[in-house]
């Protein structure tokens, strides 16, 4: 079984620029999760979707930030425009509906310059 | 709100040495509690979940975790550790609404 995938594995730009994150939940998976950890603190909660639905979206941080999940299959979570304090590593999970146990994905090094 | 606390930030340990990580939980209701790990260059991975019914849980590679409700604690521990257990380490708890609330994490540093 394939395990969650996120993409692209790193990413740098520049402030001002717009970045797209992509994560990939393992098949049948209808709960996906976005999470990020800024250097040195944290992992902290930004959103969840169940299916295409935001469940729960207290932990996004400001407007600049929009997360989707169309169909409710994979997730886009876009940054625009970004800020310095966006750089952190970006995390995906999954779970299933049943279940309160979520598998992670590798992670986004997003460093913004 | 829930919050975690984990009291080591970095630990440095021979081989052979036991383990014993320490985490506390802040929550009012029923917890579920989780230990994550992350070796290096890998992603985060289960280790050991606590849900319900006996409070010593095992976990993969020799690990186990007890869950003492009036403490409001869930320490991980391993008798004895080795040089592949090199990682960082996360206690991390769901209380209500399935969001994941994680301690900042404890690296482990073994060596042989």
């Amino acid at each position: 079984e394939a395990g969650v995938t996120q993409f692209p594995s790193h990413s740098v730009i520049e402030k001002g620029q717009t970045v797209t994150l992509r994560c990939d939940p393992i098949s049948g998976h209808d709960n996906l999760y976005w999470y990020r950890r800024v250097m040195g603190k944290e992992i902290k909660f930004l959103l969840h979707f169940v299916k295409e639905s935001k469940q729960d979206e207290s932990g996004m941080p400001n407007n600049r930030f929009l997360a989707e999940r169309t169909g409710g299959t994979y997730s886009t979570l876009k940054v625009q425009p970004a800020e310095l304090e966006d750089s952190g590593v970006y995390f995906c999970a999954s779970s299933q509906l049943t279940t309160d146990t979520q598998y992670f994905g590798p992670g986004t090094r997003l460093t913004v310059l | 709100a829930q919050s975690v606390s984990q009291h080591n930030h970095h630990v440095i340990l021979s081989e052979a040495a036991s383990l014993e990580l320490g985490c506390n939980y802040s929550y009012g209701g029923t917890v579920n509690l989780f230990w994550y790990v992350q070796y290096p260059g890998q992603h985060l991975q289960l280790l050991l979940k606590y849900f319900s019914g006996d409070p010593l849980v095992k976990g993969i590679k020799g690990f186990e975790a007890e869950f003492i409700k009036s403490k409001f604690s869930f320490n991980l521990r391993k008798p004895s550790v080795q040089w592949s257990d090199t990682a960082e380490y996360f206690c991390a708890v769901i209380g209500g609404y399935q969001k994941v609330t994680f301690g900042t994490g404890t690296k482990l540093q073994v060596i042989p």
